[in-house]
């Protein structure tokens, strides 16, 4: 599987764009690029995920780069409960084998 | 009601004991994960199932055993519990068609 390169930590100030970067330079032309969150200690909950193109949601967008060795998640509008640990993952498709790195520590501050 | 539900949430138990968490789930998803946390660290894939005949180890098994049920449940027991097992431990599904993995609320264990 691929390994996923992130940051430790971030800080981004409440109703600011925090963008979040992710280098996976070896990835494979079937892996997806997963994003989740953890809030304390609760259990990492999904964000979103993409295989080429841009993608959007509730939550956040992911843009990925084109020859896909990088991506970034965007919280548009960054509150305090944005604060979290967000993991970065590149997973084949179906083979359950996520790998969570040591994710990057998101600190919003007023 | 939680979709994915972990029993216990806390569990402080002594060296050499063997310990059961389950973990049952009512997303319908045939797929279960169990994952380990160390203190600032991310999730480590202990075992995982794709249903309830087909079970595989993943990056740290040793010292685990898991037990898939039924459909809806997947137990981990730690056979003879050790110190260094003191983690917080999380179970997933996902369903068959998408690798999206939806977490229970996680049991933290504390091996003395």
């Amino acid at each position: 599987d691929a390994k996923t390169t992130q940051p430790t930590s971030m800080d981004c100030a409440e109703g600011r764009a925090a963008n979040l970067p992710c280098n996976h330079s070896t990835i494979s032309g079937n892996e997806y690029v997963y994003w989740y969150r953890q809030i304390h200690s609760q259990g990492p909950q999904y964000i979103i995920h993409g295989l080429k193109n841009n993608e959007t949601n509730e939550m956040a967008s992911l843009i990925i780069t084109e020859d896909r060795k990088s991506s970034t998640l965007i919280l548009p509008h960054a509150t305090l409960r944005d604060t979290a640990v967000y993991y970065c993952i590149v997973s084949p498709l179906h083979q359950g084998k996520s790998t969570f790195g040591d994710g990057t520590t998101l600190t919003v501050k007023p | 009601d939680a979709d994915v539900t972990q029993t216990p949430r806390n569990r402080i138990t002594k060296t050499g004991k063997r310990i059961m968490l389950e973990c049952s789930q009512t997303k319908g998803h045939d797929r279960m994960y169990w994952y380990r946390q160390d203190p600032g660290l991310g999730l480590q894939l202990i075992y995982y199932s794709f249903d309830v005949k087909d079970i595989n180890k993943g990056e740290i098994s040793d010292g685990y055993s898991v037990s898939r049920q039924a459909q809806a449940k997947f137990s981990l027991s730690l056979e003879s519990a050790i110190p260094n097992q003191t983690a917080l431990y999380f179970c997933a599904t996902s369903g068959e068609n998408t690798d999206t993995q939806y977490f229970g609320p996680g049991t933290r264990l504390t091996v003395l």
